[in-house]
């Protein structure tokens, strides 16, 4: 158990629609990251927070939106649903969101658009 | 940015033998390399990583190389288990990189009893 947790766990919905993802760090981590998995395009990083602030992003779409609370829980937000959205989702965290940090991946939430 | 390429997708090897799984980069920046298994329904769980003023670094069965003359790093596990069977990845990143890391494909390792 690497101490992330993510919920739900799975997610169905129809296209159009939109979903939260919410993801808990580590006690202690400030920062946040979440991947998108697929098995066309493997293990792909979306986006990093660093207690509240986006501090890098990557090939996430613009339906696509995140964000990290004082609390330090992030979620991400996924609108207008595609059939291509349908993957895995992994929240990672790490204490303090340098580069060579070790992250820390929560169990995902598989996310199925019909 | 960086590019990760991973090699073989898919790996076999009897219990006992050693397996070895190759990375390799394009930035030259990048400093941070590390491994992560994945089990079927799982998260990715790193289980070594390294720097770039390093060569090699062990942790019993498992250890990793790195040539950063040729850009390219390696997992080797010595003495295969069953429970290895899972994908492993690989990452690279750090200084350069803009705080991404940049995972590989993937390696589907089998071990057969």
């Amino acid at each position: 158990d690497s101490g992330v947790t993510q919920t739900p766990k799975h997610l169905i919905t129809a296209t159009g629609q939109r979903v939260t993802l919410r993801c808990s760090p580590r006690s202690g981590d400030l920062s946040v990251y979440w991947y998108q998995q697929s098995l066309d395009q493997g293990l792909q990083f979306l986006i990093q927070y660093y207690n509240g602030e986006e501090r890098a992003k990557g090939n996430i779409l613009e339906r696509f939106s995140a964000q990290q609370f004082p609390d330090l829980h992030s979620e991400l937000n996924l609108s207008s649903l595609e059939l291509g959205d349908s993957a895995l989702y992994f929240c990672a965290s790490s204490d303090s969101g340098r580069p060579t940090d070790t992250q820390y991946f929560g169990p995902g939430t598989r996310l199925t658009v019909l | 940015g960086e590019n990760v390429e991973q090699h073989p997708s898919t790996l076999s090897v009897q219990e006992g033998d050693s397996a070895v799984i190759k990375c390799t980069y394009s930035d030259s920046a990048s400093n941070y390399f590390p491994w992560y298994k994945q089990e079927l329904g799982k998260g990715p769980q790193l289980i070594i990583d390294i720097r770039s003023n390093v060569g090699e670094k062990k942790d019993q069965r498992i250890a990793v190389t790195l040539n950063k003359t040729a850009k390219h790093f390696s997992l080797h596990i010595t003495e295969t288990q069953p429970e290895d069977s899972a994908v492993y990845f690989c990452a690279g990143g750090g200084r350069g990189s803009n705080y991404k890391l940049t995972f590989g494909k993937g390696t589907l390792l089998t071990v057969n009893p």
